[in-house]
């Protein structure tokens, strides 16, 4: 079974530095992997997915994850965080088993400090 | 805004009563996911439908049933409610016909029971 894992449930940054978010994953098969972001009161936004196109995704707000299979990895970066980024992240995993259900990680709470 | 509507947004109940949540998928989606967002349990999968039928289960309680109309829209009742069916419950659709798709989340249904 597919699953996801998020190292560190709570993330305290420094405005203008460096966003790191990790994610794990655990597939037997190359995976579909997403990372979702979810503002306060509001429901989850896809922020950018991997579909084995580019092991470097590019998605909204200048966020970007690399795909590493050795590393099983799919780490969440932004090279300068902002304070509207405070949020929480969530990755996920498409089920390619056959029943296309998508498993999420626990969520990665990103505080912005000023 | 994603395109997928959830309604009611609030709704406050008493202990062993029954709601239902309802949703209305993205135009031309198939597929429908169900998913239970709590503090201590993170973001749950309940259920999916593909085009009015049962594709994946997940973990739904037998209190808890869901089913999916012929113009696509779902909905999901919680029965004998518990203190602890307070949460956010989230609606998502995809186009489901092939995996990795990506999934739209609506705004949720905030579920209190008394």
């Amino acid at each position: 079974a597919q699953s996801v894992t998020q190292l560190g449930s709570h993330v305290s940054v420094s405005e203008g530095a460096l966003v790191l978010l990790r994610c794990n994953y655990s597939s037997s098969v190359p995976p579909y992997l997403f990372w979702y972001v979810q503002y306060p009161n509001q429901g989850l936004q896809l922020l950018l997915k991997y579909t084995s196109a580019a092991t470097l995704v590019k998605g909204i707000n200048g966020f970007e994850a690399e795909f590493k299979k050795s590393e099983t990895s799919f780490h969440l970066t932004k090279p300068s965080a902002h304070m509207s980024d405070a949020a929480e992240y969530f990755c996920a995993v498409s089920d390619t088993s056959g029943t296309y259900k998508y498993i999420f990680g626990t969520g990665t709470r990103l505080k912005v400090l000023a | 805004d994603s395109g997928v509507t959830q309604t009611p947004k609030h709704l406050i109940t008493a202990t062993g009563q029954r709601v239902t949540l309802r949703c209305s998928p993205r135009s031309g989606d198939l597929s429908v996911y169900w998913y239970q967002q709590s503090l201590d349990q993170g973001l749950q999968f309940l259920i999916q439908y593909y085009n009015g039928e049962e594709r994946a289960k997940g973990n739904i309680l037998e209190r808890f049933s869901a089913q999916q109309f012929p113009d696509l829209h779902s909905e999901l009742n919680l029965s004998s409610l518990e203190l602890g069916d307070s949460a956010l419950y989230f609606c998502a659709s995809s186009s489901g016909q092939t995996f990795g798709n990506t999934i739209y989340f609506g705004e949720g249904s905030w579920l209190t029971v008394v």
